[in-house]
């Protein structure tokens, strides 16, 4: 049982905006910051967003994310096909004092 | 461009220990200012962070594992070590390497890993 909570799922039409809620507490996302993941069946997990909302140079401009209080959003613009996979969020807790995870969020396009 | 790749380590009895290696090219674990992480995910179910180690600084693992983890750098520098002892089925899990980031004794976000590697514990 994660101190992070996600929808277990979300789906849009391409080309649609979409948005995935990262929910904590005051001991993790309101403490740090927070990183977003994408993973694909089969693959390793990338590095989309760090920072609460840095994202990488090699991560396409449709991803953007946001924190505000005790919680962060991940939103796809411009919703693609090869967008459809497991977007989880990530952020440090002071009270466990360990890295957690979200469950994950299913994107079907 | 920094790689990390898994050792196999396949099956593992109940009660005994989980070794795994990863080896890290296109970058130095000596260099300073990452944190080198291993993660895990049990079948059907989250991420599991299990712990890091800062060349030069020392480890920090998951207090939920703590007593039975170890995670070490190698003397070639280019390898990191994971070692889990008195295995059960729950460890039976597709195992990560992976570089973080982060501040202090805290890790924030990992921007590279390893392509994992299946321990099954039976």
């Amino acid at each position: 049982q994660s101190v992070l909570t996600q929808p277990p799922s979300a789906s849009g039409t391409p080309g649609q905006r979409i948005t995935i809620s990262c929910s904590g507490g005051d001991s993790n996302i309101g403490k740090n910051t927070v990183s977003w993941y994408q993973h694909l069946p089969g693959a390793a997990p990338k590095l989309l967003i760090h920072r609460s909302n840095q994202r990488l140079s090699e991560v396409p401009d449709r991803f953007s994310g946001s924190q505000s209080g005790t919680s962060a959003s991940l939103a796809i613009s411009g919703l693609q096909s090869e967008d459809e996979a497991e977007y989880f969020c990530a952020t440090w807790d002071n009270t466990l004092n360990a890295l957690v995870f979200a469950p994950g969020t299913k994107v079907t396009v | 461009q920094v790689q990390l790749r898994e050792s196999n380590a396949g099956v593992v009895r109940p009660s005994e220990t989980l070794s795994l290696t990863c080896s890290v090219s296109g970058g130095s674990l000596s260099g300073g200012g990452y944190y080198w992480s291993w993660v895990r995910q049990s079948p059907g179910k989250g991420l599991e962070w299990i712990g890091f180690v800062y060349y030069g600084r020392g480890t920090q693992y998951n207090p939920s594992l703590k007593s039975r983890v170890s995670i070490s750098v190698d003397t070639s520098r280019t390898q990191f070590s994971l070692r889990l002892n008195s295995v059960t089925a729950a460890d039976t899990a597709l195992y990560y390497c992976a570089r973080g980031g982060g501040n202090g004794n805290s890790v924030y976000h990992f921007d590279y890993w390893g392509q994992g590697t299946l321990v099954t514990v039976s």
